[in-house]
C-alpha cells in the first residue's frame, strides 16, 4: 500500500461545476496535509492546508479532512478551466519533517 | 517577492559527468528540501535540510548522490557520475519552523544522454 493515495484520472468538470480531489494516506498518527497545485511544466504550489478534522474554506477551495477514516479531500467549487492542472496531495509524516507526496490527480475544467 | 530560485534551469550533459544544481532559499526559511519529478515516480524526496543541518537523505542513491548547504543561503545537489536514469526534473522547497508548508523553485530540467 503505497503511503498516499490519489485517483490518477483525469477527472473532467464542466466550467462552473464542484471538483472533488480525493486522497487517502497509511500513516494513522500523520498531522499536518496539505493540497498542491502544479501547471503542466511548472513547479507545485501550495493550495491549501489543513491540521485538524473538518473543513476549511479558502475561496473556492475547501480541503475536508477525516482523520478516523485517513481521508482528505479537495473541493473546488465555480470551477474553471484555469483550474485545469495536477493536483498533489501531500502529507507530513508524525514526528518529522518528512513530507510524503501523492502521485496527483489531473483535473480537466471543459468551458 | 520572496521566491525560491534554482539554477541552472535547463541541463544536458553526457553520461558519466558532474551535475551541480544549486539551490537559494527564501530568506528566513530554515528547512530544505530536495525533490525529483519523473512521470514513472512522481515526486520523491532526495533530501532535506533544517537550519543547514542534513536530516535525512535516504531518498538519494548514496554512491552517486551528494547534498549539502554550505551556508544559509545556498543548497547544492550533486550528481557523480550521472547516467540516464537521472533524467527528471529536481525541485528545491524551502519552509520554516517545522517545514510543513513547502515553496517550490522553479526546478531543474536534467537530461543525461
Amino acid at each position: 500500500q503505497k503511503e498516499v493515495e490519489q485517483n490518477s484520472g483525469p477527472l473532467s468538470v464542466p466550467e462552473g461545476a464542484i471538483a472533488s480531489l480525493n486522497c487517502t494516506y497509511s500513516d494513522r498518527v500523520s498531522q499536518s496535509f496539505f493540497w498542491y497545485r502544479q501547471y503542466s511544466g511548472k513547479s507545485p504550489e501550495l493550495i491549501m492546508s489543513i491540521y485538524s478534522n473538518g473543513d476549511k474554506e479558502d475561496g473556492r477551495f475547501t480541503a475536508q479532512l477525516n482523520k478516523a477514516s485517513q481521508y482528505v479531500s479537495l473541493l473546488i467549487r465555480d470551477s474553471q478551466p484555469s483550474d485545469s492542472a495536477t493536483y498533489l496531495c501531500a502529507v507530513n509524516m508524525a514526528g518529522g519533517f518528512k513530507t510524503i507526496f501523492g502521485a496527483g490527480t489531473r483535473l480537466f475544467v471543459k468551458a | 517577492d520572496a521566491r525560491v530560485t534554482q539554477t541552472p534551469r535547463h541541463k544536458v550533459t553526457e553520461m558519466g559527468q558532474e551535475v551541480t544544481m544549486r539551490c537559494q532559499p527564501i530568506l528566513g526559511h530554515n528547512t530544505v528540501f530536495w525533490y525529483r519529478q519523473t512521470m514513472m515516480q512522481g515526486l520523491e524526496l532526495l533530501a532535506y535540510f533544517r537550519n543547514r543541518a542534513p536530516l535525512d537523505d535516504s531518498g538519494m542513491p548514496k554512491d552517486r548522490f551528494s547534498a549539502e548547504m554550505p551556508d544559509a543561503t545556498l543548497a547544492t545537489l550533486k550528481i557523480q557520475p550521472s547516467e540516464p536514469r537521472d533524467s527528471a526534473v529536481y525541485f528545491c522547497a524551502s519552509g520554516w519552523g517545522q517545514g510543513y508548508e513547502q515553496f517550490f523553485g522553479p526546478g531543474t530540467r536534467l537530461t543525461v544522454l
